[in-house]
């Protein structure tokens, strides 16, 4: 068990509709990142959080957004939902603020979207 | 700009032989490569890292290589084992690289009995 917990398992909407996917970091840790994993892809770095505030962006989609709350809780949302957003999505949390510390990941969110 | 690419992206050795993957990068900048092992359906989990002040770091019948220079590190598997059958991701990471990891495509390891 990594210590990072991430709700909910699976998720199956439909197309257009808006999700909101939660995560809870290790005890300790600041940071939370937020990966995509399509079918037989790699992991495609959405956003970063640090204590809060928001550290580093990547390949996110502006129908897409992401926040931390005061507990170090995030939450990712997903709107307009295309076929296309069907993926795993990880949660990762790591002690430290820059990418030089390990990544802890959670098991995923299972998102299908129909 | 950050960049690593993962070779092979698929392996397939026979049980008890050696497994190598390996990553190359091209900014200098980097100075943390981690692995992370990721079975069918689960998590991605670490499994081994090291940090550009070391050459080499074994764990049991892991260890990573890392060359500098060339820019290149590797995962080396001994005695391999059908629960080592999964895909396996090298990452790069560096304060320059805006506090990411980048990771690799990944490879999938086959152990076959």
């Amino acid at each position: 068990d990594s210590g990072v917990t991430q709700t909910p398992k699976h998720l199956i909407t439909a197309t257009g509709q808006r999700v909101t996917l939660r995560c809870s970091p290790r005890s300790g840790d600041l940071s939370v990142y937020w990966y995509q994993q399509s079918l037989d892809q790699g992991l495609q770095f959405l956003i970063q959080y640090y204590n809060g505030e928001e550290r580093a962006k990547g390949n996110i989609l502006e129908r897409f957004s992401a926040q931390q709350f005061p507990d170090l809780h995030s939450e990712l949302n997903l709107s307009s939902l295309e076929l296309g957003d069907s993926a795993l999505y990880f949660c990762a949390s790591s002690v430290g603020g820059d990418s030089l510390s390990p990544l802890h990941f959670g098991n995923g969110t299972r998102l299908t979207v129909t | 700009g950050e960049n690593v690419e993962q070779h092979p992206s698929t392996l397939s050795v026979q049980e008890g032989d050696s497994a190598v993957i390996k990553c190359t990068y091209s900014d200098s900048a980097s100075n943390y490569f981690p692995w992370y092992k990721q079975e069918l359906g689960k998590r991605p989990q670490l499994i081994i890292d090291i940090r550009s002040n070391v050459g080499e770091k074994k764990d049991q019948r892991i260890a990573v290589t890392l060359n500098k220079t060339a820019k290149h590190f590797s995962l080396h598997i001994t005695e391999t084992q059908p629960e080592d059958s999964a895909v396996y991701f090298c990452a790069l990471g560096a304060r320059e690289y805006g506090n990411k990891l980048v990771f690799g495509a990944g490879t999938i390891l086959r152990v076959k009995s």
